[in-house]
């Protein structure tokens, strides 16, 4: 079946504009995650959907960040007015239930670069 | 909160070699834990995973890890490894029940493999 899928799969944008990166989870799965890896940072958790609402928001990086689930499938996060320590590759993931640790399947990322 | 250390950054390995990374994980609770491995220009997929019980798992490739609870370790191993399995592998950690929390990763290990 689909796996993770995620849109676009590059963007280059200029400082201090808007991006939006899009993720469709696996179909069932009810528990949606992003994830942001940088070099020297590695991968960095920042938000977990179980269902369309994010119960800790607290992993965002700052107040730039935000994200969101319709339907309880499709996820979009936004990063208003970027900056050049934004550019990372974003990383969605599902799984079928956030309240077990079931295994969580990842799609390609987004490259983001801020010139 | 829970951190994850991989001792090596960087390894080279011959083929046929055997290999193993090191994982330490610091909480002092019940961790649910991982490896992942991402392959050139592939995204993240699951190798192996402990939940409980036989504290030797074994993955895909002929891939195994022993969950060490004294020394909070979950090493990955292979006897002879190949070219193909050059890649960046991650150890990761979830808190066992918590269904909220994104997984935690080490910084990664990238793995080459010369023929």
């Amino acid at each position: 079946g689909a796996g993770v899928s995620q849109s676009p799969s590059n963007k280059v944008t200029e400082k201090g504009k808007d991006v939006e990166l899009r993720c469709d989870p696996i179909s069932g799965h009810t528990a949606l995650y992003w994830y942001r890896q940088s070099l020297g940072q590695g991968l960095e958790f920042l938000i977990y959907f179980q269902g369309n609402s994010a119960p800790d928001k607290s992993g965002l990086p700052s107040d730039r960040f935000s994200a969101e689930r319709t339907g309880g499938s499709v996820s979009t996060l936004t990063i208003q007015r970027t900056q050049q320590e934004d550019s990372a590759v974003y990383l969605c993931a599902s799984s079928l239930s956030g309240t077990l640790a079931g295994e969580q399947y990842f799609g390609p990322g987004t490259r983001l670069t801020v010139t | 909160a829970q951190s994850v250390s991989q001792h090596n950054h960087h390894v080279i390995l011959s083929e046929a070699a055997s290999l193993e990374l090191g994982c330490n994980y610091s909480y002092g609770g019940t961790v649910n834990l991982f490896w992942y491995v991402q392959y050139p220009g592939q995204h993240l997929q699951l190798l192996l995973k402990y939940f409980s019980g036989d504290p030797l798992v074994k993955g895909i490739k002929g891939f195994e890890a022993e969950f060490i609870k004294s020394k909070f370790s979950f090493n990955l191993r292979k006897p002879s490894v190949q070219w193909s399995d050059t890649a960046e592998y991650f150890c990761a950690v979830k808190r066992k029940g918590g269904g909220a929390d994104g997984l935690t990763f080490g910084k990664g290990t990238h793995l080459i493999i010369q023929p």
